[in-house]
């Protein structure tokens, strides 16, 4: 009964390379939200997917970001062309259905930028 | 819009001290409130939720009441621990303002608990 998992843990990029998140929901779940949790702050909401869609995407940066869920296989956060300000934990979060009043958070990935 | 104000920390306590944490919000709608802990280096756990005014959560020793007139949800514990450490987050989720659960988060407060 495994939770929601994510992977990388932790990952290092240089300035200006790509970073790729993934996030494997809890079995059954077929919403994902990503969260961005800047140091000493709270988690402000990225995006938030269904299977092939993209519901509310009103948290992401207009440029360099981009998230997908698709049919098969995990969510991917992706960031092209990082910068230092990227660096933060990046969580994921799954719910069974869209009104289900409870999200289940995964271990997060920690994105450093030298 | 919606948003949610928690006290600013860190929070020292000492072993066995009252904790509260106080949790204020503003919504239009009629949101759930929750309690989310993260322990360092570790993901969110959800502590305990409210989904109705007067509605108390507990989870572990802590508890909260959902009060409406107050619009306030804070946290409290009688007899803290030093593996209570962490930082709390307080979080609101209004499914009928934009038809799925949206979580908003306070900034979080950090709590110490020294022996």
């Amino acid at each position: 009964n495994a939770g929601v998992m994510q992977n990388p843990r932790h990952l290092v990029r240089r300035r200006g390379q790509e970073a790729r998140l993934r996030c494997s929901p809890m079995k059954g779940h077929s919403h994902v939200y990503w969260y961005r949790q800047l140091p000493e702050e709270g988690l402000k909401f990225m995006v938030y997917l269904q299977k092939e869609n993209i519901i509310d995407e009103s948290g992401m940066p207009k440029e360099r970001f981009s998230a997908e869920f698709p049919k098969e296989g995990p969510s991917i956060l992706r960031i092209q062309q990082v910068v230092r300000g990227d660096s933060a934990a990046y969580f994921c979060a799954s719910s069974p259905r869209r009104e289900y009043n409870e999200q289940f958070f995964g271990p997060g990935t920690r994105l450093t930028v030298l | 819009g919606d948003s949610v104000t928690q006290m600013e920390g860190p929070v020292t306590l000492s072993e066995e001290a009252f904790l509260t944490i106080n949790c204020t919000y503003t919504a239009t709608g009629y949101p759930s409130l929750f309690w989310y802990v993260q322990y360092p280096g570790e993901g969110l756990q959800l502590l305990l939720k409210a989904t109705k005014a007067d509605d108390k959560g507990s989870n572990k020793g802590f508890e909260a009441t959902y009060r409406k007139e107050t619009t306030s949800f804070h946290l409290e514990k009688g007899s803290v621990q030093v593996s209570d450490s962490a930082v709390y987050f307080c979080a609101l989720s209004d499914v009928g303002k934009t038809s799925y659960d949206k979580v908003i988060f306070g900034p979080g407060t950090s709590l110490s608990v020294i022996p």
